[in-house]
C-alpha cells in the first residue's frame, strides 16, 4: 500500500497554468478510473476538486481539470490565482480494496 | 447544507483507546458511504477506513487493521471510529469524509473540520 508519487512542490505566476502529476502502478491509478484530487489549505478541511479522473464536483471552477495516461494521473490548474496556493493531493482506489493518497504537492503562486 | 462534526479526539497514552464520532446532517445518511482520513503532523493525508451506506462493506488501511473499527448508526446519523492499541504514529488530525454515493469510491465529497488525536506517554 505505497503512497502515490507527487512532486513535493510546484510554482507558477498568476495567470499561468501548472500541472501536478500523480504516479502510481497498474494496481491503482493504471487500473481504475477512481482517481480524485483535493485542495487543502492548512488548518481547513480538504476540498474535492476532481473525481473519477476527470469530473468536477458542482461549484468547482473549470480552471481545474484532471486527466490520466497509463499509471499517471495529472491535475492542471489554468489561470492561476493567488487563492490557488495550497497543498494538493491525489487519491486512488487500489486493488487491495484500499484507497491510497499521494504525498501531496505544495503549490506556490509567485 | 452538508455538515460533518467530529468529536472524541484527545490525549491518550500508547496502548490506550479512543472513540471518535462524526455527527452528520444535511443529507440522507444511509445513502452515502463514509470514510475516516487522517493527517499526521507535517505529513500528508492518509486514508484510514471506509464504510458503505448500509454498513455492509467495510475497509481498512493495513496500518490500522485489527486495531481500529469503523461503524455507523443510521438512527443517530453518526459515524464512529473505535481506536484501540493506539501507537505514537496514530497521532494525527482525523477527518470524517462523505463519499459521492452509497459505495466507497470517491473519498471526501464533503469533509468535517477534523478532531485531534495525540498519542504520547
Amino acid at each position: 500500500q505505497s503512497a502515490l508519487t507527487q512532486p513535493a512542490s510546484v510554482s507558477g505566476s498568476p495567470g499561468q497554468s501548472i500541472t501536478i502529476s500523480c504516479t502510481g502502478t497498474s494496481s491503482d491509478v493504471g487500473n481504475y478510473n477512481l482517481v480524485s484530487w483535493y485542495q487543502h489549505h492548512p488548518g481547513k478541511a480538504p476540498k474535492l476538486i476532481v473525481y473519477e479522473g476527470t469530473k468536477r464536483p458542482s461549484g468547482v471552477s473549470n480552471r481545474f481539470s484532471g486527466s490520466k495516461s497509463g499509471n499517471t494521473a495529472s491535475l492542471t490548474i489554468s489561470g492561476l490565482q493567488a487563492e490557488d496556493e495550497a497543498d494538493y493531493y491525489c487519491c486512488s482506489y487500489a486493488s487491495t480494496r484500499t484507497w491510497v493518497f499521494g504525498g501531496g504537492t505544495k503549490l506556490t503562486v509567485l | 447544507e452538508v455538515q460533518l462534526l467530529e468529536s472524541g479526539g484527545g490525549f491518550v497514552q500508547p496502548g490506550g483507546s479512543l472513540r471518535l464520532s462524526c455527527a452528520a446532517s444535511g443529507f440522507t445518511f444511509s445513502d452515502y458511504a463514509m470514510s475516516w482520513v487522517r493527517q499526521a503532523p507535517g505529513k500528508g493525508l492518509e486514508w484510514v477506513s471506509g464504510i458503505s451506506g448500509n454498513g455492509g462493506s467495510i475497509y481498512y488501511a493495513d496500518s490500522v487493521k485489527g486495531r481500529f473499527t469503523i461503524s455507523r448508526d443510521k438512527s443517530r446519523k453518526t459515524l464512529f471510529l473505535q481506536m484501540n492499541s493506539l501507537r505514537d504514529d496514530d497521532t494525527a488530525v482525523y477527518y470524517c469524509a462523505k463519499d459521492t454515493g452509497v459505495m466507497v469510491a470517491t473519498i471526501g465529497n464533503d469533509w468535517g473540520q477534523g478532531t485531534q488525536v495525540i498519542v504520547s506517554s
